[in-house]
């Protein structure tokens, strides 16, 4: 089993509808839980971090995370054109470990 | 502004060379990174560092070295490059040891013939 799986789309949505991106991990001693975006040909960023269980929204974006589900998922609203890229689920443990990213595509 | 340089962005070499990535940064970070990203595989750490003259494996280290005489550089060695080391490699850099936040690269695109 992966440490960190995400399912590697690619996943379709229109524009102005909700996208939802979907993590597990294997490690339940995980603390820390991150979403990096990366365009194509580009280096990730940033874009979300939760470390509770719960919700954590900016924007936008809404970070979810269950614990003892062993799961995060990062939830875009109103998803635009510039939304399309992959978005990687990262978490850390003692270093940080990433999945194979979900390849997010917006349909004008 | 601070940021994060790696050199060269392309780089063709043959099996057997040493070849030697450069990454800079500007952010005076202890915590230096270097992963290399493969389809299927996403983002695979190779060699980390928390501050000068520290170095650790990381999940996919061999044939790989670093050396940390600095805060700004942690420059990536392949000691005699092969085929299955061709990838795109990103090096990173961040604040705390919690990796809260990385800053990435522009990658390096390392093709080995």
């Amino acid at each position: 089993q992966k440490e960190v799986e995400q399912n590697s789309g690619p996943l379709s949505v229109p524009e102005g509808a909700i996208a939802s991106l979907n993590c597990t991990y294997s490690d339940r001693g995980s603390q820390s839980f991150f979403w990096y975006r990366q365009y194509s040909g580009k280096s990730p960023e940033l874009i979300m971090f939760i470390y509770s269980n719960g919700d954590k929204e900016d924007g936008r974006f809404t970070a979810q995370l269950n614990k003892a589900s062993q799961y995060v998922s990062l939830l875009i609203r109103d998803s635009q054109p510039s939304d399309s890229a992959t978005y990687l689920c990262a978490v850390d443990r003692e270093k940080l470990t990433f999945g194979t990213g979900t390849r997010l595509t917006i349909i004008p | 502004d601070a940021e994060i340089t790696q050199s060269p962005r392309h780089k063709i070499t043959e099996t057997g060379r040493q070849v030697t990535l450069a990454c800079h940064q500007t952010w005076n970070h202890n915590n230096m990174f270097w992963y290399r990203q493969d389809l299927g595989h996403g983002l695979r750490l190779i060699h980390y560092s928390y501050g000068v003259h520290d170095t650790n494996k990381g999940e996919v280290s061999d044939g790989y070295s670093v050396s940390r005489s600095n805060t700004e550089d942690l420059p990536l060695t392949l000691e005699s490059a092969a085929s299955s080391q061709t990838s795109v490699y990103f090096c990173a850099s961040a604040e705390g040891r919690t990796n809260e936040k990385l800053f990435f690269g522009s990658g390096t695109q390392l093709s080995v013939l």
